[in-house]
């Protein structure tokens, strides 16, 4: 089955430290994105990518970055820089250029900093 | 900048009510509309998309409407059962960059047995 996989469902990171979220997909889709979500509120865009070797920040880009060396991989890491990193952070894909682009998402990963 | 509202921020009815979920935005000039929803630390599960040259959409139990004039959106849930409990989250885009889009905080629904 398609889908969107993202590891680990959970992490827990001490300050200070850099930490590595996966995404994979096997839809053949061209754009992927990553966003986050704190309790109670919407999905904020972190970063996204609509062609493998290149990306665009979102709206809350600071203290994160991210690689999109295959089409199938957009992994994010969140550096020391992010000042407030605990969240939920969902992966999403979609076909580039279509009509109906529906966007669809990854399970979660729930990153606490202890 | 495009800002997406849900009210009311929750909602709680008994087991076969039908339902109207909330859905407002400030500009217009949308190019489609997707609600979704989200089980508890779950991802999103896309519902239904509405173009901006629709008005409707329909998939079993649901119906979405769009009036872009007036910059709302309903998703009507017909009767509710218990496993429809969950939140329920707009988005809102402007162009083809699905991933772009403006999502609403959400409404979470309680559906009591």
């Amino acid at each position: 089955d398609g889908g969107i996989t993202q590891s680990p469902k959970y992490l827990f990171r001490k300050e200070g430290q850099n930490v590595t979220l996966s995404c994979e997909q096997n839809l053949n889709h061209d754009a992927m994105y990553w966003y986050r979500q704190d309790p109670g509120q919407g999905l904020r865009l972190i970063y996204y990518s609509q062609i493998v070797n290149d990306f665009q920040k979102g709206d809350i880009a600071e203290g994160y970055s991210v690689s999109r060396e295959k089409k199938e991989s957009f992994p994010l890491t969140v550096t020391s820089a992010q000042k407030n990193p605990t969240a939920f952070y969902l992966c999403a894909s979609s076909m580039k250029h279509s009509g109906a682009n529906v966007l669809t998402f990854g399970a979660g990963s729930r990153l606490t900093v202890l | 900048k495009q800002e997406v509202t849900q009210i009311p921020a929750a909602l709680s009815v008994p087991e076969g009510e039908n339902l109207v979920l909330n859905c407002s935005f400030t500009d217009s000039a949308i190019y489609n509309l997707q609600w979704f929803r989200q089980d508890p630390g779950k991802g999103l599960t896309s519902l239904l998309l509405i173009q901006s040259s629709q008005r409707e959409q329909t998939s079993g139990r649901l119906n979405a409407s769009l009036d872009k004039s007036s910059g709302r959106s309903t998703l009507y849930i017909a009767a509710s059962q218990p496993g429809d409990s969950a939140t329920y989250l707009c988005a809102v885009s402007l162009n083809t960059n699905a991933g772009k889009s403006t999502f609403g905080d959400g409404t979470t629904l309680t559906v009591k047995p």
